[in-house]
């Protein structure tokens, strides 16, 4: 069965600093997709970056961008000049060709003034 | 174009009791997904519904059931409510439910279970 695994229960950035948050993956499939999921406090959740497998060249969407490394499924979630309003949960998460989608249990960002 | 909306936003149930939860889609969207989310195990997926089929389920017990209407509205119901079933319970629409569409996620509805 498909896992996915984020190691970091927490972590903390000062503003206008970078941040990267971690994603590892167990899958035997080899066609699936990747995505960055952002969980403000109290709002909604929101897609910040999806990765589709057979594309090597990482995503990046403004200051969001991933190291998407298929081999040692790793899926890692890079945030630059991070700013205040990206405090949230982030959830990665997983996608194969039966389209379940799979979470990780989160990681909460909390970025200092 | 409004967003995914989802009522109601709390719920204060009893054991034993049963509940309904509903999720009106983004207009145009075919597919509504349903998800748990508790402090514990995260993120669970409960079962996805693409014209007023069920095309996915979690592994949850069959208390949990859901349907989709022909406007692409979806309830879900949960029946003999237990203690863990305190949860926030998100929905999700998208286009077809394909890999690639995006989610377009509700606000949730607050369960507590006393």
């Amino acid at each position: 069965a498909q896992t996915v695994t984020q190691s970091q229960p927490e972590m903390s950035v000062q503003e206008a600093e970078t941040v990267t948050l971690s994603c590892t993956y167990d899958t035997s499939e080899s066609d699936y997709y990747l995505f960055w999921y952002k969980q403000p406090p109290s709002r909604q959740m929101i897609l910040v970056i999806r990765q589709e497998a057979y594309k090597q060249q990482n995503a990046t969407e403004n200051r969001f961008s991933v190291n998407f490394q298929k081999a040692a499924k790793s899926f890692s979630l890079k945030i630059s000049d991070s700013q205040l309003g990206d405090a949230a949960m982030y959830f990665c998460a997983y996608r194969s060709e039966h389209d379940k989608i799979i979470f990780g249990k989160g990681t909460r960002l909390h970025i200092l003034p | 174009k409004a967003g995914v909306t989802q009522t109601p936003r709390y719920l204060i149930k009893t054991r034993g009791q049963q509940v309904t939860l509903s999720c009106s889609p983004i207009s145009g969207h075919r597919s509504v997904s349903w998800y748990q989310q508790t402090p514990g195990q995260g993120l669970q997926f409960l079962f996805e519904y693409f014209s007023e089929t069920q095309r996915n389920k979690g592994n949850f017990p069959g208390r949990f059931s859901g349907r989709q209407f022909s406007n692409s509205r979806s309830e879900m119901n949960v029946s003999t409510l237990e203690l863990g079933d305190s949860a926030l319970y998100l929905c999700a629409s998208s286009l077809t439910g394909g890999r690639r569409d995006e989610q377009f996620f509700g606000p949730g509805t607050r369960l507590t279970v006393l």
